[in-house]
């Protein structure tokens, strides 16, 4: 497709288990970065991928949570032992400039 | 750190009226970016400002970077349904340019 996908779209998960979520970007996008968005509320930064470089991590909110990206293109957000705070809506954008980001439609998390 | 701060929180109007939105924040930026989302999508990008000054339309959307570089301005004239939605401001989250810090958005609601 022409744009960045997520799956899956919705998910729902009890506390204390383990999430994937998967992130395809814009095909030829080099830079790949992970957003969290809670009700009511604008989108924190969570991680960012650029090329080869080491990921900057620094929004990561604790070590429950990290992120790959295989091949310079897929991308999957991983957190563990899921807690009721983590419910959210998970977004993940490409970019070939820096500031110009096309968002995929996310993925609703939602954890009992 | 940087906060974005978005006014006014929610908006309800009438078909056809003008709509004015601004952010501000406690640093410089040197790029500002207006975002609409609507339910269940993520960000769209609706103008990019990247000088002090700028004034760029976008149909009949029009977007302008204060002079101090510390503020944006977004309005929307003669509104129609399809422009409901939550409109976010955003700017580099740091100098390195690495990844995106939002306003917590403005929801609008248009009457027919």
């Amino acid at each position: 497709g022409a744009g960045v996908s997520q799956s899956p779209s919705n998910k729902v998960t009890e506390k204390g288990k383990d999430v994937e979520l998967r992130c395809d970007p814009i095909s030829g996008h080099t830079a790949l970065y992970w957003y969290r968005q809670s009700l009511g509320q604008g989108l924190e930064f969570l991680i960012y991928f650029q090329g080869n470089s080491a990921p900057d991590k620094s929004g990561l909110p604790s070590d429950r949570f990290s992120a790959e990206r295989t091949g310079g293109s897929v991308s999957t957000l991983t957190i563990q032992r899921t807690q009721q705070e983590d419910s959210a809506v998970y977004l993940c954008a490409s970019s070939l400039a820096e500031n110009e980001q096309f968002f995929g439609p996310g993925t609703r998390l939602t954890v009992l | 750190g940087q906060q974005l701060n978005q006014s006014p929180q929610s908006m309800f109007i009438q078909e056809g009226e003008d709509v004015s939105m601004n952010c501000t924040s406690s640093s410089i930026f040197n790029t500002w970016l207006w975002y609409k989302q609507e339910p269940g999508e993520g960000p769209v990008l609706l103008i990019a400002l990247y000088k002090a000054g700028e004034l760029t339309s976008n149909g009949r959307l029009t977007a302008q970077f204060g002079i101090t570089r510390k503020d944006s301005f977004l309005n929307i004239s003669a509104s129609i349904p399809s422009d409901v939605g939550i409109y976010f401001c955003a700017g580099p989250r740091n100098q390195a340019g690495t990844a995106l810090i939002f306003g917590k958005g403005t929801t609008l609601s248009v009457s027919s």
